[in-house]
C-alpha cells in the first residue's frame, strides 16, 4: 500500500462549482497534512495545511481532516478555470520530518 | 516570505559529465532542506533530508555516491548528480523547512530544476 494516495483524475467540474479532492494515507501516526497545487512545469505551491481532525477554512478552500479514517479532502468552493492544476496530497511522516506526497489528482475547470 | 531559490532552472548535459544544482533559502535559514526529484507525470518522490553541517540522510533506492548533497551553510545546499545518464533527466525540486509554532512546520518549494542529459 502506498504511504499517500489519491484518485488521479482528471476531475472536471464547470465553473462555479464545488471541486472536492479526496486523499488517504497509511500512516496512522501521521500529525501534519498539507495541500499543494501544482501548475505543469513549476514546482508545487503550497494551500492548505492542517493537523487537527475538523475542517480548516481559508478563502474558497476548505480542508478537512479525519485521523480515524485516515483521511484528507480538499473543497474548492465557486471553482475558476485558473484553479485548473495539479493538486498534490502531503503527510508529514510521525517518524521523521519530510513530507510525502501523493500521486496528485488533476483538476480541470472548464468555463 | 519563506522563498526560496535553485540554480539552474534548466540544464542539459552530456552522459557522464556531472551537473550542481544549488538550492537556497532567501529570507530565512533553513536547518533542514530535502531534495525531491519528479519524473513526468508522476508525484514528487523524496530524495534526501540534507541538515546543515552533517551528512545527508538518503531514501532508499537512491545512490548516495551518485548524487551528492552538501548543506555547508544554513542559507545553501546543493546537489550534485555525477557521471549523468539519460535516465537522470528529470525535474529536481528542493524545499525548505520553515519551523512554525510548536512541532509543526511547512515546507516551502523552489522553482526547480529541469534537467536533460543527452
Amino acid at each position: 500500500q502506498k504511504e499517500v494516495e489519491q484518485n488521479s483524475g482528471p476531475l472536471s467540474v464547470p465553473e462555479g462549482a464545488i471541486a472536492s479532492l479526496n486523499c488517504t494515507y497509511s500512516d496512522r501516526g501521521s500529525q501534519s497534512f498539507f495541500w499543494y497545487r501544482q501548475y505543469s512545469g513549476k514546482s508545487p505551491e503550497l494551500i492548505m495545511s492542517i493537523y487537527s481532525n475538523g475542517d480548516k477554512e481559508d478563502g474558497r478552500f476548505t480542508a478537512q481532516l479525519n485521523k480515524a479514517s485516515q483521511y484528507v479532502s480538499l473543497l474548492i468552493r465557486d471553482s475558476q478555470p485558473s484553479d485548473s492544476a495539479t493538486y498534490l496530497c502531503a503527510v508529514r511522516r510521525s517518524a521523521g520530518t519530510a513530507l510525502i506526497f501523493g500521486k496528485g489528482t488533476t483538476l480541470s475547470v472548464s468555463s | 516570505g519563506a522563498v526560496v531559490s535553485q540554480h539552474p532552472s534548466r540544464v542539459i548535459c552530456k552522459s557522464g559529465t556531472s551537473v550542481k544544482i544549488e538550492c537556497r533559502s532567501l529570507d530565512f535559514q533553513a536547518t533542514t532542506m530535502f531534495w525531491y526529484r519528479q519524473f513526468p507525470k508522476q508525484s514528487l518522490m523524496l530524495m534526501a533530508t540534507s541538515n546543515e553541517g552533517s551528512k545527508a540522510t538518503y531514501e532508499q533506492g537512491v545512490e548516495k555516491d551518485k548524487f551528492l548533497i552538501n548543506h555547508a551553510s544554513l542559507t545553501l545546499s546543493t546537489l550534485t548528480v555525477t557521471s549523468a545518464h539519460p535516465e537522470d533527466s528529470s525535474f529536481y525540486i528542493c524545499s525548505a523547512r520553515v519551523i512554525g509554532g510548536g512541532s509543526s512546520y511547512e515546507q516551502y518549494f523552489g522553482p526547480g530544476t529541469r534537467l536533460t542529459v543527452t
